[in-house]
């Protein structure tokens, strides 16, 4: 059973308008949470992460919200760029637990 | 910067190949990861290792085999290739904090 789902396989967004990807965990153990975006053929790259004890992290462009009550993270990404057309994977880890656990991936195109 | 080289950016195997894909850290990261990559699963984790000559099972370990004999290299071994097999294939590694991957193996088993 996924611990981490991303339920959205794709998203389309428009150039310059807000990109939104969300991701669910179950385990609540969890307290390190990760995005990475990946392009065809590469390995993913780590993007921004949270722990647990924050509920917003920003790094440029980039904004990691976290709701632990719901158990649910998002990332924004503003503006959107066209060089921003990846998938998008979110991961879980269990603090000083050497597993991280992903999702399925979220393909986000940005059209110009 | 943190770089983890994985020796083969495409690999095409026959069916019941002993197949050896190689990974190489160089920032003295005491875990280290093999993880497959497959439409519509995200990464699915093989097996990992916390340090030398230790390793542990992930989700999907049946018909893998994993060595790690020196703390910068961490090798996944395919016993014998089935075409089930064939995926990309991730080597990460870690500190405390986030996992550092690879380029990626695409690997074929015809």
């Amino acid at each position: 059973d996924q611990q981490v789902k991303q339920n959205s396989p794709s998203l389309s967004v428009q150039e310059g308008r807000i990109s939104i990807l969300n991701c669910d965990y179950t385990n609540s153990m969890f307290d390190y949470f990760l995005w990475y975006k990946k392009y065809p053929a590469e390995g993913p790259t780590f993007l921004i992460s949270i722990s647990s004890i924050k509920d917003k992290n920003e790094d440029g462009r980039f904004t990691v919200f976290l709701n632990k009550s719901a158990k649910h993270l998002s990332l924004h990404i503003v503006p959107s760029q066209p060089g921003d057309s990846a998938v998008y994977f979110c991961a879980a880890r269990v603090y000083n637990f050497n597993k991280f656990y992903f999702g399925s991936g979220t393909k986000l195109n940005v059209k110009p | 910067d943190v770089k983890v080289t994985q020796s083969s950016r495409y690999l095409v195997k026959r069916t019941g190949e002993k197949v050896f894909l190689e990974c190489v850290q160089d920032m003295d990261h005491e875990n280290m990861f093999w993880y497959r990559q497959d439409p519509g699963l995200g990464l699915r984790l093989i097996y990992f290792s916390y340090d030398v000559k230790m390793k542990e099972k992930g989700d999907i370990p049946e018909g893998y085999s994993v060595s790690r004999e020196k703390k910068e290299r961490f090798s996944l071994i395919l016993e014998s290739a089935s075409t089930n097999q064939t995926s990309m294939y991730l080597c990460a590694s870690s500190f405390t904090g986030e996992a550092f991957f690879g380029q990626g193996t695409r690997l074929t088993v015809v």
